[in-house]
């Protein structure tokens, strides 16, 4: 059973340019969630996503981010214009979504580097 | 507001030793709380979770410790071993949501030397 997927897991963009970050959840997975985290500190929650639907952006920047999770194919996330403050690691999580389930399983990470 | 902190940034210890990584957080409603472990170009790994009607569990060579009089939490590990050094985060549950928005902690990085 593979875990959760993401890609690519290193991304260099220049300033201005668009960077999309895509994550399969685990078999059987249909909630993702996504956080950043920034050098030598810990995750931070930006948003949470049901199959197409967003349940829970308020982590999100409100300009030129935005995620989706279709109905097939996996999450993406979409950082518009990227400046050098965007550089981090992305880190997709899942859960299956039943009950009161607050165990999420993490991917391995997108690092994104803007230069 | 809601935060969660860690008293330690480092902790270093001989291989063998037991290990303790604290955790202090602010919001009361948190009715949850996990640790997870961290290496290098990874992303975080679940090590064990405890509810807020606890005050103990115990894994599998670690165990959580709850004191929600002083809103502190702990992560023992026995016996700590090289394969444990990674960064350590300590994440809560706010509560009010049927879903994990989890809040997580700044980390401490643990080293085991041999």
């Amino acid at each position: 059973n593979a875990g959760v997927m993401q890609n690519p897991r290193h991304l260099v963009r220049r300033r201005g340019q668009e960077a999309r970050l895509r994550c399969s959840p685990m078999k059987g997975h249909s909630h993702v969630y996504w956080y950043r985290q920034l050098p030598e500190e810990g995750l931070k929650f930006m948003v949470y996503l049901q199959k197409e639907n967003i349940i829970d952006e308020s982590g999100m920047p409100k300009e030129r981010f935005s995620a989706e999770f279709p109905k097939e194919g996996p999450s993406i996330l979409r950082i518009q214009q990227v400046v050098r403050g965007d550089s981090a690691a992305y880190f997709c999580a899942s859960s299956p979504g039943t009950g009161h389930s607050y165990e999420q399983y993490f991917g391995p990470g997108t690092r994104l580097t803007v230069t | 507001g809601e935060s969660v902190g860690l008293h330690l940034p480092t902790l270093s210890v001989q291989e063998g030793d037991n290990s303790i990584i604290n955790c202090a957080y602010s919001n009361s409603a948190s009715d949850y709380f996990i640790w997870y472990k961290q290496e290098s170009g990874k992303g975080p790994q679940f090590i064990i979770d405890i509810r807020s009607n606890m005050d103990k569990r115990q894994g599998q060579r670690v165990t959580v410790l709850l004191n929600k009089t002083v809103k502190h939490l702990s992560l023992q590990i026995a016996a700590t071993q090289p394969g444990d050094s990674a960064v350590y985060f300590c994440a809560e549950n706010a509560g009010g949501t049927s879903y994990g928005k989890l809040t997580f902690g700044q980390g401490t990085i643990l080293t085991v030397h041999p």
